[in-house]
């Protein structure tokens, strides 16, 4: 199947700062991308749509100027926590997405571990 | 996003025994879609399933799509401890390709 990577695996980080999260499709072009985020014990909660050339669209709930995605080529999506906070720690994880088909599927990322101390 | 309630949230059995995982939506969906996930990693796919009625076998696990596309379930039979882990159902939305997922089904096989 496609392969998607992400990096990095884990980060830990001070509150205020910002983290940057990088989500690629290795072997396949994605047109779409989307960033989830999974809390322990939860189900995954999709956070926004990314689509290669244009702006993210996000969840309800879902700040956008907090939450940054850019979506720079069909094999990059980026994730970029500003100013984090402890609340903010959480697995995030990404999906890649080849075609506009129905009969294309997602394919997830490993996730990244944040911890906000 | 659409509401997909997935059942149970916790099916221990032991090793051999038969399982059955629901996943239930008043919603229609394009295509349902079937994840395993491990601790601290990212969701593996495990089948997807697009029309109406239509049944998937993948060695011991049968996935099965209904026939209005709002519903399906996952059987494990004979199942073994290397079945263990959260399964996870997701519908995809026709119009953006969304994918809501349900809540879980933290399988554990015991040997």
């Amino acid at each position: 199947g496609a392969v998607v990577s992400q990096h990095p695996s884990r980060v830990i980080c001070k509150s205020g700062t910002s983290v940057k999260i990088e989500c690629r499709s290795l072997d396949f072009q994605a047109t779409t991308m989307f960033w989830y985020r999974q809390f322990p014990k939860q189900s995954l909660m999709l956070m926004a749509t990314s689509n290669e050339g244009s702006k993210a669209t996000y969840e309800q709930g879902v700040e956008k100027d907090k939450f940054l995605i850019n979506h720079a080529s069909l094999t990059l999506s980026t994730l970029t926590v500003t100013s984090a906070h402890p609340e903010d720690s959480s697995f995030y994880i990404c999906s890649a997405r080849e075609g506009l088909s129905s009969y294309n599927e997602q394919f997830f990322g490993p996730g990244t571990r944040l911890t906000v101390l | 996003t659409q509401l997909l309630e997935q059942s149970p949230q916790f099916l221990s059995i032991q090793e051999g025994e038969n399982l059955t995982v629901y996943c239930n939506s008043s919603s229609v969906f394009s295509s349902l879609q079937w994840y395993r996930q491990e601790p601290g990693e990212g969701p593996v796919l495990l089948v997807t399933v697009v029309t109406g009625g239509e049944v998937k076998k993948l060695k011991r696990l049968t996935f099965q799509f209904g026939d209005a596309r709002k519903d399906s379930s996952l059987h494990i039979t004979a199942a073994q401890p290397g079945d263990t882990g959260l399964y996870l159902c997701a519908g995809e939305d026709s119009n953006d390709y969304k994918l809501s997922f349900g809540a879980g089904t933290t399988v554990t096989v015991r040997a």
